[in-house]
């Protein structure tokens, strides 16, 4: 159970195109889903915390309009990268979080390895 | 907010012999304490978690402890194998609430060698 499924896993593409990553929670609903970049041998990077119905809330540094973000249902958000340039080339994975209360673990998807030419 | 360091950074253990990871946090109102194990290229896997009413929990060859006044908890690795080759991260967060983010620790690169 609780298996998150990320979607592109590997993107290329010119400087200037917009990227959709989606992320679903295949058997659980999810509240909360977040969403990370990772730079190599670094550790995880907070960039936004997605609640389903509401705007998600963005981590300080981390612009708004630059990493969109849309929690339309309990089952999937997306991470749109606009207008991406090659700074913009990282790793992009999302987490999910159940909806019970209590301590919940977050399970996470397999990442997108984003590269802009 | 939480600020969680973690040590070593990288750490290369005998195939057989124990692998230790420290971690503090700074949030007094964290309560909920995550492991987890990053493969080079793949997700990051919970191994093993904790709760602030709890001082320690085992697994297997794994177990976690936790000392709240000090704020710092520890990851211990027993008989290690070379697939538990890998980066751990620690986390904390103020479980509990809808709402919570969890804040990772830099990573520790574990090598067993066989």
């Amino acid at each position: 159970g609780a298996v998150v499924s990320q979607h592109p896993s590997w993107v290329i593409c010119k400087s200037g195109t917009s990227v959709k990553i989606e992320c679903r929670s295949l058997d659980f609903q999810a509240t909360t889903m977040f969403w990370y970049r990772q730079f190599p041998k670094q550790s995880l990077m907070l960039m936004a915390t997605s609640n389903e119905g509401s705007k998600a809330t963005y981590e300080q540094g981390v612009e708004k309009d630059k990493f969109l973000i849309n929690h339309a249902s309990l089952t999937l958000s997306t991470l749109t990268v606009t207008s991406a340039h090659p700074e913009d080339s990282s790793f992009y994975i999302c987490s999910a979080e159940a909806r019970q209360g209590g301590f919940q673990p977050q399970h996470f998807g397999d990442g997108t390895r984003l590269s802009i030419l | 907010g939480e600020n969680v360091e973690q040590h070593p950074s990288t750490l290369s253990v005998q195939e057989g012999d124990s692998a230790v990871i420290k971690c503090t946090y700074s949030d007094s109102a964290s309560n909920y304490f995550p492991w987890y194990k990053q493969e080079l290229g793949k997700r990051p896997q919970l191994i093993i978690d904790i709760r602030s009413n709890v001082g320690e929990k085992k697994d297997q060859r794994i177990a976690v402890t936790l000392n709240k006044t000090a704020k710092h908890f520890s990851l211990h690795i027993t008989e290690t194998q070379p697939e538990d080759s890998a980066v751990y991260f620690c986390a904390a967060s103020r479980g509990g609430t809808s709402y919570d983010k969890v804040i990772f620790g830099p990573g520790t690169s574990l090598s067993v060698i066989p």
